[in-house]
């Protein structure tokens, strides 16, 4: 699986929305973006992925560039429970193991 | 909720002892996966199984052992433990999707004390 770059860490204010980089330059064709989250101490969850049109749900909203090397993560209405560490992974396929890497420390300031 | 559960939550033992962990996935999800979570570490993937059968493997200690249950249920078995096993053990079940798109449900985690 391609390997993903974020920052390590970005701040955000209450009621803006929150855009969370993603790089993942080697990424092939058939490698899907996932974004998962994890609220201190608590178990990841899922939030969106993507392969290549971008993708809304009632959590966010995914946009991925045409050549598929960046994405990013929208969380449109930021509130103090969106504070978490935020996953980029890319994945070929469902069934494969999930490896997270350092992800981005979001903070929501009041 | 996430429909996955993992029993106990918070564990304390001491050095040298074994615990068993346990997790029930969501009803049917196949696929049971077992992750490790240190201080000063991030999410370490273990060990994948599907349907009953080791699917892959990653940094487990041979100390460390698992198994899923013809009823889907997991055990992750931790054995002669020492001061650095101790973690947020995590499990995750999916349902595999043909073409992707399976995402992985997290329990809330075991916290495994060894003192």
């Amino acid at each position: 699986d391609a390997k993903t770059t974020q920052p390590p860490s970005m701040d955000c204010a209450e009621g803006r929305a929150a855009n969370l980089p993603c790089n993942h330059s080697t990424i092939s064709g058939n490698e899907y973006v996932y974004w998962y989250r994890q609220i201190h101490s608590q178990g990841p969850q899922y939030i969106i992925h993507g392969l290549k049109n971008n993708e809304t749900n009632e959590m966010a909203s995914l946009i991925i560039t045409e050549d598929r090397k960046s994405s990013t993560l929208i969380l449109p209405h930021a509130t103090l429970r969106d504070t978490a560490v935020y996953y980029c992974i890319a994945l070929k396929a469902a069934g494969n193991k999930l490896t997270f890497g350092g992800g981005t420390r979001v903070l929501v300031k009041p | 909720d996430s429909g996955v559960t993992q029993t106990p939550k918070h564990l304390i033992t001491a050095t040298g002892q074994r615990v068993t962990l346990r997790c029930s996935p969501r009803s049917g999800d196949l696929s049971v996966y077992w992750y490790q979570q240190s201080l000063d570490q991030g999410l370490q993937f273990l060990i994948q199984y599907y349907n009953g059968e080791e699917r892959a493997k990653g940094n487990i200690l041979e100390r460390f052992s698992a198994q899923q249950f013809p009823d889907l249920h997991s055990e992750l078995n931790l054995s002669s433990l020492e001061l650095g096993d101790s973690a947020l053990y995590f499990c995750a079940s999916s349902v595999e999707v043909a073409g992707g798109g399976g995402e992985l449900f997290f329990g809330e985690g075991s916290r495994l004390t060894v003192l």
